[in-house]
């Protein structure tokens, strides 16, 4: 089935270490994204692509860093200098132009 | 960046109609105002999105004002399952490419 896939779906981590998220599609599409959500809150832009091997900085990149070496993936790492890394990370990916986004269904992130 | 304002929360009773509204008195002219809802620890979903003309698809209705200051989503006969939060976001294109903001959105609760 085409889709956006997040992984895993929960995902612990003690702090100070650096941890990676992963975000596949099978879509075909150029631009996608990184957010993250935090209770109560909406979603915020930490990193996008719209093409391979490149990416900008969103309203959030501070302690984080992406990769995008294929179309499919969009790797995300947060690093151990995110302050508060513990959060609901989602990404998302459409093609260019204005068309929907897709979303995949989240990683919940808690660092002890 | 263009910004949108949402009430932060409203509630409707099952069947009847569900307007909500927003404001983006600070879009420009070529961007397009997308609704995305989510549903509690989901990846939001994409429900319409449109530039001047008003827009109807299966799940909603976009009606965007002349001046293209606000818009109203309009769910016409809403359900127990539209309960959830509703994002009104403009896609901003760039030379580094789109961005999708979010803001706090809207929590609509649907009461029997």
């Amino acid at each position: 089935d085409g889709g956006i896939t997040q992984s895993p779906k929960y995902l612990f981590r003690k702090e100070g270490q650096n941890v990676t998220l992963s975000c596949e599609q099978n879509l075909n599409h150029d631009a996608m994204y990184w957010y993250r959500q935090d209770p109560g809150q909406g979603l915020r832009l930490i990193y996008y692509s719209q093409i391979v091997n490149d990416f900008q900085k969103g309203d959030i990149a501070e302690g984080y860093s992406v990769s995008r070496e294929k179309k499919e993936s969009f790797p995300l790492t947060v690093t151990s200098a995110q302050k508060n890394p513990t959060a609901f990370y989602l990404c998302a990916s459409s093609h260019q132009g204005n068309t929907e986004a897709f979303f995949g269904q989240g990683t919940r992130l808690t660092v002890v | 960046d263009a910004k949108t304002t949402q009430p932060p929360s409203m509630d409707c009773a099952e069947g009847r109609a569900a307007n909500l509204p927003c404001n983006h008195s600070t879009i420009s002219g070529n961007e397009y105002v997308y609704w995305y809802r989510q549903i509690h620890s989901q990846g939001p979903q994409y429900i319409i999105h449109g530039l001047k003309n008003n827009e109807t698809n299966e799940m909603a209705s976009l009606i965007i004002t002349e001046d293209r200051k606000s818009s109203t989503l309009i769910l016409p006969h809403a359900t127990l399952r539209d309960t959830a939060v509703y994002y009104c976001i403009v896609r901003v294109s760039g030379s580094s490419g789109d961005k999708l903001t979010f803001g706090t959105g809207t929590r609509l609760a649907v009461r029997p």
